[in-house]
């Protein structure tokens, strides 16, 4: 079973850009969650979208956003890029329904952002 | 709300020595707990997990970690460290049933010696 695949890997860009992350969750996965992962800050969750709905958020501005397909793939996009929005973007997938049980989370190897 | 954390940022231990990285949470509900490692550029995978039942859990790798709620702690240990032990693990909480919308720790780097 191919895992979780985001695309680019690397990517650079400037200052007032805008920029767009994807993510391919392993197939049969509703769940998509985004990470961002920075040495200052460590790992923070983003955002979570199960079935094309946002269902969890964390605390970030309104320039990070996301979406869902409906084959589940997921788009995040960042707009006005500022220089400390520089960082590992990681994206996980899980079946996602938590009817009464744990459904375990896999990471994708993660977009690594450059901002100058 | 909840929180992590790991006390440590840089353990050091020797080949052959006992693993300890600790972790201590916040949370107002019963959570899931896990530890995942990071090797260099690379994701994250799953060590282990707490959800529920026993509250000590085996993961890969030889690892292991016990959910004490009284102390609110789940710290990681390994008998005998390896040096492919080496790399990056931290610490997450969830409240959710899913088990998604992790809170991390800040992460403790574990360096192997010969």
């Amino acid at each position: 079973k191919a895992g979780v695949t985001q695309t680019p890997r690397y990517l650079i860009k400037t200052r007032g850009q805008q920029v767009t992350l994807s993510c391919s969750p392993i197939s049969g996965h509703r769940s998509v969650s985004w990470y961002q992962q920075t040495p200052g800050q460590g790992l923070q969750f983003l955002f979570e979208y199960f079935s094309e709905t946002q269902r969890n958020k964390g605390n970030f501005p309104g320039r990070f956003s996301g979406r869902q397909f409906s084959n589940s793939r997921s788009e995040m996009n960042v707009s006005t890029l500022e220089l400390g929005d520089s960082a590992l973007y990681l994206c996980a997938s899980s079946l996602g329904h938590g009817k009464g049980s744990y459904n375990e989370q896999f990471f994708g190897p993660g977009t690594r952002l450059t901002v100058l | 709300a909840q929180s992590v954390t790991q006390l440590g940022s840089h353990v050091s231990v020797s080949e052959g020595a006992l693993v300890l990285l600790r972790c201590n949470y916040s949370s107002s509900v019963p959570p899931y707990l896990f530890w995942y490692v990071q090797y260099p550029n690379q994701g994250l995978q799953l060590l282990l997990k707490y959800t529920t039942g026993a509250t000590l859990v085996k993961g890969i790798n030889g690892f292991e970690a016990e959910f004490k709620k009284s102390e609110t702690s789940f710290h990681l240990t390994k008998p005998s460290a390896h040096m492919s032990d080496a790399a990056e693990y931290f610490c997450a909480v969830s409240e959710n049933q899913a088990g998604t919308a992790l809170i991390f720790g800040k992460g403790t780097t574990l360096s192997v010696s010969s």
